[in-house]
């Protein structure tokens, strides 16, 4: 039982370059999540998805996209990178009750030059 | 506007004294919190939560306290070890939708010394 898992670990993006962050978990549980986490900001929202095919906005998402295919995947999106978006992003999931934990990932950082 | 917050940035503490984490909120239809560590390098991982109609719940060394009137919790962990080092979230679940939706406070990062 892996949990959460996020690929890449690490990456370095050129302004205007895109990438996908993936986010895969094994606990059958419905709802995921990306959350951007800065210094001294906490974890913000980006998106999330409350089964298959589901997506919404969270608190930031302007610059992201996201696609939940299959209920285990989640990908995050950069069209075109921007040094703002040099952040740890983290996936989470949920069974989805009002209140139950979510588990998160290990993150991934990145950084655009 | 920040609906949680975490006034102390850091906090250390000599090894098997208490620890005092404090967290304010803002929305008073939160009701029920969540309290999350986070190790350098790793994801957050739960630790403890409180629900609106206690003022307390213990988990071995770690208890959170409410105090709904003021909206404030406080995480006390006794006695602290040096293992405890980390940043420490509080987070409350948004009440107007069906996500689930965490809103998180900006951490603060305790120091447990030897």
């Amino acid at each position: 039982n892996a949990g959460v898992t996020q690929t890449p670990k690490f990456r370095v993006l050129k302004t205007g370059q895109s990438m996908t962050l993936l986010c895969a978990q094994d606990m059958n549980h419905e709802y995921m999540y990306w959350y951007r986490q800065d210094p001294g900001m906490g974890l913000r929202l980006i998106h999330y998805s409350v089964g298959e095919g589901t997506t919404a906005k969270g608190e930031v998402p302007d610059g992201y996209n996201v696609s939940r295919l299959k209920k285990q995947n989640f990908l995050l999106g950069l069209e075109s990178a921007a040094p703002s978006q040099t952040s740890v992003y983290f996936c989470a999931s949920s069974y989805g009750t009002g209140g139950s934990e979510q588990y998160f990932g290990p993150g991934t950082r990145l950084t655009v030059t | 506007d920040q609906q949680v917050k975490q006034n102390s940035p850091s906090l250390s503490v000599q090894e098997g004294r208490i620890s005092i984490l404090n967290c304010d909120y803002t929305n008073s239809m939160f009701d029920y919190f969540l309290w999350y560590k986070k190790y350098p390098a790793e994801g957050p991982t739960f630790l403890i939560s409180i629900s609106s109609i206690k003022d307390k719940n213990e988990d071995g060394r770690f208890t959170v306290f409410l105090n709904k009137s003021a909206k404030h919790l406080s995480l006390h962990i006794v006695p602290s070890q040096p293992g405890d080092s980390a940043v420490y979230f509080c987070a409350a679940p948004n009440t107007n939708n069906a996500g689930n939706m965490l809103t998180f406070g900006g951490g603060t990062r305790l120091m447990v010394k030897p």
